[in-house]
């Protein structure tokens, strides 16, 4: 089966950088996701590890070390529009389905 | 591109009665559809896999002959809530992955209300 944990909920201030953790027990492994979700919408895709390392996208990053069965979402600059959920996804090994972890609600303060 | 449409985005129905959705990949062909559930302040859980022509993967505790689906292309795939109670209130979404690609491209959602 598959098993993925991450925080239930964030504070961070506008301007500042946040650190989102993952981490995952699963069966197979075929790739990482991040998505965001405003409340009462469907999830935007941001980033995809599959590698071990570092991802950058802009005010975005995303690691992985599949090793340890971690990953963390990095986010710059800090809006207050980046209030929203951050779901972890993890994609088994052979299979194109994802398995969701609870999501970490971000709050973006002044 | 990669923009994924459902149809309705909200609807209200009475109890017992049947509720479909549809979601549809408006630009590119969708080898596999995802649906999914969604209730208030959980994650995502996944119901069901369904590919084109072939009958839906269900998830385990997803009742198949109450969640109906059907991916009659490429483009379309339709989840048929059947004799519809209050506690199949809930948030739904599709996703659809492209042939030789990873990701899922989400639709909207459409929220469901049973009275």
């Amino acid at each position: 089966g598959q098993n993925i944990d991450q925080p239930t909920e964030m504070t961070a201030t506008e301007g500042a950088i946040v650190q989102i953790n993952c981490t995952y027990q699963t069966s197979g492994f075929n790739g990482l996701f991040w998505y965001q979700q405003h409340a009462g919408e469907a999830p935007t895709f941001l980033s995809y590890n599959v590698l071990d390392g570092l991802e950058e996208k802009g005010r975005f990053s995303s690691f992985l070390s599949r090793s340890k069965g971690y990953s963390y979402l990095l986010l710059k600059e800090l809006q207050m529009k980046d209030s929203a959920s951050y779901l972890c996804a993890v994609s088994g090994a052979g299979s194109y389905q994802l398995t969701f972890g609870k999501g970490t609600k971000l709050s973006v303060i002044p | 591109g990669a923009v994924v449409s459902q149809h309705p985005s909200r609807v209200i129905c009475k109890s017992g009665t049947s509720v479909k959705i549809e979601c549809r990949s408006l630009d590119f062909q969708a080898t596999t559809m995802f649906w999914y559930r969604q209730f208030p302040k959980q994650s995502l859980m996944l119901m069901a896999t369904s590919n084109e022509g072939s009958k839906a993967t269900y998830e385990q505790g997803v009742e198949k002959d109450k969640f109906l689906i059907n991916h009659a292309s490429l483009t379309l795939s339709t989840l048929t809530v059947t004799s519809a109670h209050p506690e199949d209130s809930s948030f739904y979404i599709c996703s659809a992955r492209r042939g030789g690609g990873s990701e899922q491209f989400f639709g909207p959602g459409t929220r469901l209300t049973v009275l």
